[in-house]
């Protein structure tokens, strides 16, 4: 199975600041159709997660463009830029190019 | 607006059955693939099973041979039988539309427990 391994675990970021999550794949998440199935969310204390970033870098509608996704093979990256008060939560990037889908083990972003 | 409400959530005792459902509405169901996920308590989020818009299944090998995802698509319904159940089953399952996981429910628990 393919292992998403996130970094922080944790993150203490001040209110207009800018926070950086690595997940990094055990094996390169390019489908065999070209594509690079690799999206990112966002869980709110006590809510649902919610999509953010679909296949790497496309913001999902309505989220803001303070949030952005990079990367490439198996080295992806979620920048938040100008923390907000509603942007603390767990994130977890998320594969769906290899069967089973796996999920990173998530990033807490707290703000000081 | 997309909606996602899963009910049939409850108190179970190891070895028994339930069945979820997720209950769709805000889109053409028939069209998309649909998910199920699952989160234990204080952990991160696992994925159990999809199901394709022509009803081909992929599951989770945690779960392969216990449970079963469905749709009905005529009911925009869709459904997860959780057979032979574990504790270690026990968490919030969450339905999700597609291959983005795009919307995603409330959830339901599932407590298995003697």
């Amino acid at each position: 199975d393919v292992v998403l391994t996130q970094t922080p675990v944790s993150l203490l970021i001040s209110l207009g600041g800018q926070a950086s999550i690595s997940c990094r794949s055990s094996q390169s998440l390019v489908h065999s159709n070209g594509n690079t199935y690799l999206h990112w969310y966002l869980q709110k204390p006590g809510q649902s997660p919610q999509l953010l970033i679909y296949q790497v870098s496309n913001r999902f509608s309505g989220i803001p463009d303070r949030f952005s996704g990079s990367g490439s093979g198996t080295d992806f990256t979620l920048k938040i830029s100008r923390v907000e008060p509603e942007d603390l939560g767990v994130y977890y990037c998320l594969q769906r190019t290899h069967n089973p889908f796996t999920f990173g083990s998530g990033t807490k972003l707290e703000i000081k | 607006a997309v909606q996602l409400v899963e009910s049939g959530g409850g108190l179970v005792q190891p070895g028994k059955s339930l069945k979820l459902s997720c209950s769709a509405s805000g889109f053409t169901f028939s069209s998309y693939g649909m998910h199920w996920i699952r989160q234990a308590p204080g952990k991160g989020l696992d994925w159990v099973a999809y199901i394709s818009s022509s009803s081909g299944t992929v599951y989770a090998d945690a779960v392969k041979e216990r449970f079963t995802i469905s749709r009905d698509n005529a009911k925009n319904t869709l459904y997860l039988q959780l057979n032979s159940l574990k504790s270690e089953d026990t968490a919030i399952y969450y339905c999700a539309r597609t291959s983005s996981f795009d919307y995603w429910g409330q959830g339901v628990m599932v407590t298995v427990s003697s």
